[in-house]
Order: structure tokens, then sequence, then C-alpha cells
């Protein structure tokens, strides 16, 4: 099936830094989702991208929609304590049998005051 | 509060023993599905559901059961439970699968098989 590669796995930053993820995979999808989770929590959509090229940014967040449709990177600007979680990537293909969210396996970012 | 309720939030089985996580959706969601999240391996589709009376089976679905016989709920039942099957279960619903507003997902379900 389908697989999404979601890098790193894993941050541990310094307060006020940027942070930098993506996501690829080997088919296109027609919609790209990026998820945070809280400790103990299920996964909060933060931004949901439904066009090729596009660039969407809500606060401090950017995520871009690869051209190519295989991929995805989502930006953090400044970071702060409440950071702190697992972000996931996800995709989406419409119709048929493959219309059900993917997940990428996750980047769990830490931050240091 | 309109959202996605899961119950029970811990529980702990014996192998062999049998159990239904309840889940239950307040925003009239067509779409319903559950995924097992474990360490390492992100979030994966166990069963899904496209309405009402409509079920389907999704990447590791070997071990779990659901039915849909309303819009609101649709529980998972673990038939035999098996040390495999620890895991934090999360319940996701939708207006449809195509939904453009992406997921919303309860809070899970920790589960223990000893």
């Amino acid at each position: 099936g389908q697989q999404l590669n979601q890098s790193p796995q894993s941050m541990f930053i310094q307060e006020g830094e940027d942070v930098s993820m993506n996501c690829t995979s080997s088919s296109i999808f027609n919609t790209w989702l990026w998820y945070k989770q809280d400790p103990g929590e299920g996964p909060v959509l933060l931004i949901a991208l439904y066009k090729a090229g596009e660039l969407t940014s809500n606060g401090r967040l950017t995520a871009q929609f690869g051209i190519t449709r295989k991929d995805s990177f989502l930006n953090i600007s400044a970071s702060i304590p409440s950071d702190v979680g697992i972000y996931f990537c996800a995709g989406q293909l419409y119709g048929g049998s493959q219309g059900n969210l993917i997940f990428g396996k996750g980047t769990k970012l830490s931050v240091k005051p | 509060n309109a959202g996605v309720t899961q119950t029970p939030k811990f529980q702990v089985l014996k192998t062999g023993q049998s159990m239904t996580l309840q889940c239950a959706q307040d925003m009239n969601h067509e779409y319903m599905s559950w995924y097992r999240q474990d360490p390492g391996m992100g979030l994966r589709l166990i069963h899904y559901s496209v309405g009402a009376g409509i079920t389907d089976q999704g990447e590791v679905p070997n071990g779990y059961n659901v039915s849909r016989s309303t819009t609101e709920d649709f529980p998972l039942r673990l038939l035999s439970a098996a040390p495999s099957q620890t895991s934090v279960y999360f319940c996701a619903s939708s207006y449809s699968r195509d939904s453009l507003g992406g997921y919303t997902f309860g809070s899970g379900t920790r589960l223990t098989v000893v």
C-alpha cells in the first residue's frame, strides 16, 4: 500500500528556533494535511492543503503542497514550549478504495526553554 | 460539546478476553474510522464506515470487528484480545471520506493486553 516517509523522526530544539519537517510519498495525493498530537490526546488538524504548489500559513505555521503532489513540508517559526508534541503529515487520494487518510510516522518535537 | 467521544480512556485486558471500544460523534458525520497508534508506526487504519450499514477494512483489520447501525456510533470489537493488540486506539469522523476539512479525532483509548 501507499506509504509516507516523514522526517525527521524527532527534533530537540531551543525555544525561538525555527523548525522544518517534511513528508514524501511514492504516490500522488489530492490533499495533504498536517496534524499535531499533544500527549494523551488525539491529533488535531493544523493545516490542510488542496492544490499542488499551494502555500498556506496558520499563525507561526507554514505548509506547502509540493508541485509533484508527492511531498509536503511544514515550517514552524520562533518555536515556543507549547509547540511540543508529535506532528503528523497525512495524504489523501480521492475516490475508489483509496480515499482514506494515510499517515506518516510522525515527528516528535521537543523544545528547550 | 460537539466532537468525537471515546470510552473507555484506559483498559487492561487478559489475553483471550473480549471487549468493545465505544465511539460516538454528534456532528452528523457520515464517515467514521478507527486507527491504532503504536510507537514509531504512526496511525494505521483498522476499519472504516462511509455511512450507517456500510463498513470496510483498512490496513490492519485482523482481530477486530465493527458495525455501524446508526450514524452516531461506530464501536470496535476485539473478539479475543492478544498482546499484539496493545496500543492506543483513535476514532475519527468527517462529513465524508473525501472530506476537505480533514478528520476530527477522539482523545483515544489506551489498551493493554496482558
